[in-house]
């Protein structure tokens, strides 16, 4: 199985700032057929079910705020947001879809400091 | 607006038996493959099992895989989850979720999830 690892497991962010969340996989997930990396982000606020915000790495979904970005390529990815609005504080996960099983970080606790 | 809405949860002994429902809308469903992920409380997400869209596909997790039996019904629209032989460990909010476009792999939408309870 893959396994994704997320860092921090929490992070406290000052409004306005910038938040960056790690997520490193144990194996390569780029699909060679399309040269894409399976790799999405959710968002999960409190007794809401998860929201996707980022897949193939780096594309926002559609209604996402452009505050929210994705990088990263193999193994080592990155979910930033560029400046911390009140509304973000959520859980935020890394989830690869290369290969089955699917797997998901750990998590990520963002926080208003 | 594509809407998931999924039922059948509840409190059960080990051993016992469930079966959750997933009621989709607002897009072709048998076009989509569909998937159940599942969250222990406090805990984060696991994937569970994953059906394509003419159903003639099917995976499960290992810690699933014998006990619980993916399926669907396209002209109902409906997403289905048979869940045997439950124990503790498979208490967790389950959701279902729709792929992306075909071709795609990532979790598009989710539903609200159904709170399935597995408790002597």
């Amino acid at each position: 199985d893959i396994v994704m690892t997320q860092s921090p497991d929490s992070l406290a962010v000052s409004l306005g700032e910038r938040a960056t969340i790690n997520c490193k996989s144990s194996q390569s997930v780029l699909r060679s057929s399309n040269n894409k990396n399976s790799l999405a982000w959710y968002q999960q606020k409190p007794g809401q079910p998860p929201k996707l915000l980022i897949y193939w790495a780096s594309t926002r979904e559609s209604g996402v705020p452009d505050r929210f970005s994705g990088s990263g390529s193999g193994t080592d990815f990155t979910l930033t947001i560029s400046s911390l609005q009140a509304e973000d504080v959520a859980f935020y996960y890394c989830h690869q879809h290369y290969g089955t099983p699917h797997t998901f970080g750990q998590g990520t606790k963002l926080e208003i400091k | 607006e594509v809407q998931l809405l999924e039922s059948g949860g509840g409190l059960v002994q080990p051993g016992e038996s469930l079966r959750l429902s997933c009621a989709a809308s607002g897009f072709i469903f048998s076009t989509y493959t569909m998937t159940w992920v599942r969250q222990a409380p406090g805990k984060g997400l696991q994937w569970v099992s994953t059906i394509t869209g003419s159903g003639g596909n099917t995976y499960y997790a290992d810690s699933v895989k014998g006990r619980f039996t993916i399926s669907r019904d396209n002209s109902e629209n409906k997403l289905y989850l048979q869940m045997n032989s439950l124990r503790a460990e498979d208490t967790a909010l389950y959701y279902c979720a729709k792929y992306g476009e075909p071709g795609t792999f990532y979790y598009h939408k989710w539903g609200q999830g159904a709170l399935v309870t597995v408790s002597s």
